[in-house]
């Protein structure tokens, strides 16, 4: 595998469901980030890490809760969502909090 | 703090015709300056960036951009489409010594006929 990689790549929940969303870098980056993409606006920055400490939340609400447990992986846990949270989450990747990001292919997750 | 428009929300062109899309910025200081392109259902993969330096910039896929100060612009250009490149396109901004905060616009979408 290279580059960046997610799953899943679909996800359906009810909104009283808990599950989470899987990013894998293989560039060897140390910053990570989650992005959410809705219809019609652009990409919202969600959370940054780097060097697996949090150094971002953009006043993302607490049913999402991230997790880096080293500088290859990030999760992002889901409990609680409401419809309007469903959207495509990306995560993307960066050699340090300066550098370019490359994206993963997302994952599009739909809240009943 | 610093934001991007891209005026068109979509374009339509010809296969073999040229492109511009449009990006202008708003930000205080020298940006960071980038085009990601997205297909349908992925994620999106850079077509170029500029940090400093030549202001004309070269990327992947016959594409290039010129960085303009003075108009506060970054369009991204291609000299002749191909119907591979219908794809919606994104332009961002950081905040230098702070990049990992990017700022996207909305969006351009682009149609090639044949």
């Amino acid at each position: 595998e290279t580059g960046v990689t997610q799953t899943p790549r679909h996800l359906v929940m009810g909104m009283t469901n808990k599950k989470s969303l899987k990013c894998e870098q293989h560039l060897g980056h140390n910053a990570m980030y989650w992005y959410k993409q809705s219809a019609k606006k652009p990409l919202e920055l969600m959370f940054v890490y780097s060097l697996e400490e949090r150094v971002e939340n953009n006043s993302v609400p607490s049913r999402f809760s991230p997790e880096c447990p080293n500088s290859s992986h990030l999760f992002l846990h889901l409990h609680t969502l409401q419809p309007e949270d469903s959207a495509l989450y990306l995560c993307a990747s960066s050699l340090d909090r300066t550098d370019t990001q490359y994206f993963g292919p997302g994952t599009r997750l739909t809240v009943l | 703090a610093q934001s991007v428009t891209q005026p068109d929300i979509h374009i339509t062109v010809s296969e073999g015709a040229s492109l511009e899309l449009r990006c202008n910025y708003s930000y205080g200081a020298t940006p960071y300056l980038f085009w990601y392109v997205q297909s349908p259902g992925q994620g999106l993969q850079l077509l170029l960036k500029y940090f400093s330096g030549d202001t004309l910039v070269q990327g992947i896929k016959g594409f290039e951009a010129e960085f303009k100060r003075s108009q506060s612009s970054f369009n991204l250009r291609k000299p002749s489409v191909h119907w591979s490149d219908a794809a919606e396109y994104f332009c961002a901004v950081g905040a230098g010594g702070s990049n990992y905060k990017l700022t996207f616009g909305k969006g351009t979408l682009l149609t090639v006929n044949p």
